[in-house]
């Protein structure tokens, strides 16, 4: 089992549609969790921190159910420019120091068309 | 405001020759990365510097060294490349507390011919 899974995608939705990403982690001690937004051939960002209690950040909503081991990404109102891959991202976790090394998942394509 | 800067944006070289890639940040950062990120693979950690003078594997360091002589720079070095090092490297530092996002640069397009 990968660490991190994500929906495979693509996600194809037109201007306006909510579209959910799902994404499951197999570390029960998973302390930190993110979404980033990866451009066609440019670096990943950061889009958010996912937080216990859920966090938005405009059309952006985050949330994490600790019990399933899950993570969501739910967009609103989609716009032209939300087409990226987004990546789902955990900390790794095991008995020794681990600088800070994140897991990243494979990444789920959207595609926002007019 | 840099961030986190790659040197060189995109390289070609021939197979058996070396070369080196800089990465520098300027936001006092404790730990940095070096990432390769192939189609189909999504991006995988060579090796990490969690301060200083240290380094340490990641998932794949094989062809790969790296030092990190000065906090703010960190060298990924191919000693002899090989075309299965071809690939889109990048570079990220995040603070060494617990729950920190890592701040990637804008990457280095290598191509081993």
């Amino acid at each position: 089992r990968k660490e991190v899974e994500q929906d495979p995608g693509p996600f194809n939705v037109p201007e306006g549609a909510t579209v959910a990403f799902n994404c499951t982690y197999s570390n029960s001690a998973s302390q930190s969790f993110f979404w980033y937004r990866q451009d066609c051939r440019k670096e990943p960002k950061l889009l958010m921190s996912v937080y216990s209690s859920g966090n938005e950040d405009g059309r952006f909503t985050a949330q994490l159910n600790r019990a399933s081991q899950y993570i969501s990404l739910l967009i609103r109102d989609s716009k032209l420019s939300d087409s990226a891959t987004y990546l789902c991202v955990v900390n790794a976790v095991n008995f020794y120091n681990q600088g800070g090394k994140l897991i990243f998942g494979q990444g789920t394509e959207l595609s926002v068309k007019p | 405001n840099a961030g986190v800067t790659q040197t060189p944006k995109f390289r070609v070289l021939k197979t058996g020759q070396s070369m080196t890639l800089l990465c520098a940040q300027d936001m006092n950062h404790e730990y940095m990365y070096w990432y390769r990120q192939d189609p189909g693979m999504g991006l995988r950690l060579i090796h990490y510097s969690v301060g200083e003078g240290t380094t340490a594997k990641g998932e794949v360091p094989d062809g790969y060294n790296v030092s990190r002589l000065k906090k703010q720079n960190f060298l990924l070095g191919l000693e002899s490349a090989a075309p299965s090092q071809t690939s889109v490297y990048f570079c990220a530092s995040s603070y060494s507390e617990d729950n920190q996002p890592q701040h990637f640069g804008d990457g280095t397009r290598l191509s081993i011919l």
